[in-house]
């Protein structure tokens, strides 16, 4: 059965101090894993698409690396406005997407 | 604006009174799909429709009905709303190449079922 495990369910920061969100996950047949932002009361924002092992991709201080088990999202200096969940999904060889329910991250001033 | 929208964004109703929360979406995708959203257990895709007519459930479609009698439109039909149905609901669509197709989401829906 395809699953998605996030951890940590919840990280605090201080402003500029660097770290990773993990997302375990197993599936038949990866077709893409994918990263989501979401903010209080809104629906998930995308972020990236990693479809292969070793494939990295980075956008402003967020950057998401994949191996054939796990991804990571690295943020690096973080800033007060990157506070949200963060949302991991996965495809498989159905046409589904399978969540895991997300880090919850804070970043204080 | 390219976007998917949902109505009504917020909803208290009572159990067994039937209700439609409409999704739409100006961006021509073939792929939607409608997921809720509940604490510690993440989005659960409800059913999905690959194109006009065509429609699946997902993993969670019991006490759920949906159509897609146009391309742009995908509502979500509670025919007898109970308790256990008030979450915070999410349309989605995508392009639908049957690839690892980026799904872009809606506002959201909160429904309270008394």
């Amino acid at each position: 059965e395809d699953q998605v495990t996030q951890s940590p369910e919840a990280l605090r920061l201080q402003e500029g101090e660097s770290s990773s969100l993990n997302c375990s996950y197993t599936v038949s047949g990866l077709r893409g894993l994918f990263w989501y932002r979401q903010d209080p009361g809104k629906g998930p924002e995308f972020l990236f698409t990693l479809y292969s092992a070793g494939e990295e991709k980075e956008k402003e201080r967020l950057k998401a690396t994949l191996t054939k088990k796990e991804s990571f999202l690295h943020i690096t200096a973080p800033k007060p406005e990157d506070s949200a969940t963060y949302l991991c999904a996965v495809q498989g060889n159905t046409d589904k997407l399978i969540f895991g329910t997300g880090t919850r991250l804070q970043v204080f001033p | 604006e390219a976007q998917v929208t949902q109505n009504p964004r917020y909803l208290i109703t009572v159990t067994g009174k039937k209700l439609t929360v409409t999704c739409s979406q100006n961006m021509n995708h073939e792929y939607m799909s409608w997921y809720r959203q509940d604490p510690g257990l993440g989005l659960r895709q409800i059913y999905y429709s690959m194109n006009v007519e065509v429609t699946d459930k997902g993993d969670v479609p019991e006490g759920y009905k949906v159509s897609r009698k146009e391309k742009r439109n995908f509502p979500l039909i509670l025919e007898s709303p109970s308790p256990n149905q008030t979450s915070l609901y999410f349309c989605a669509s995508s392009i639908g190449t049957g690839l690892a197709d980026t799904q872009y989401f809606g506002p959201g829906t909160r429904l309270t079922v008394l």
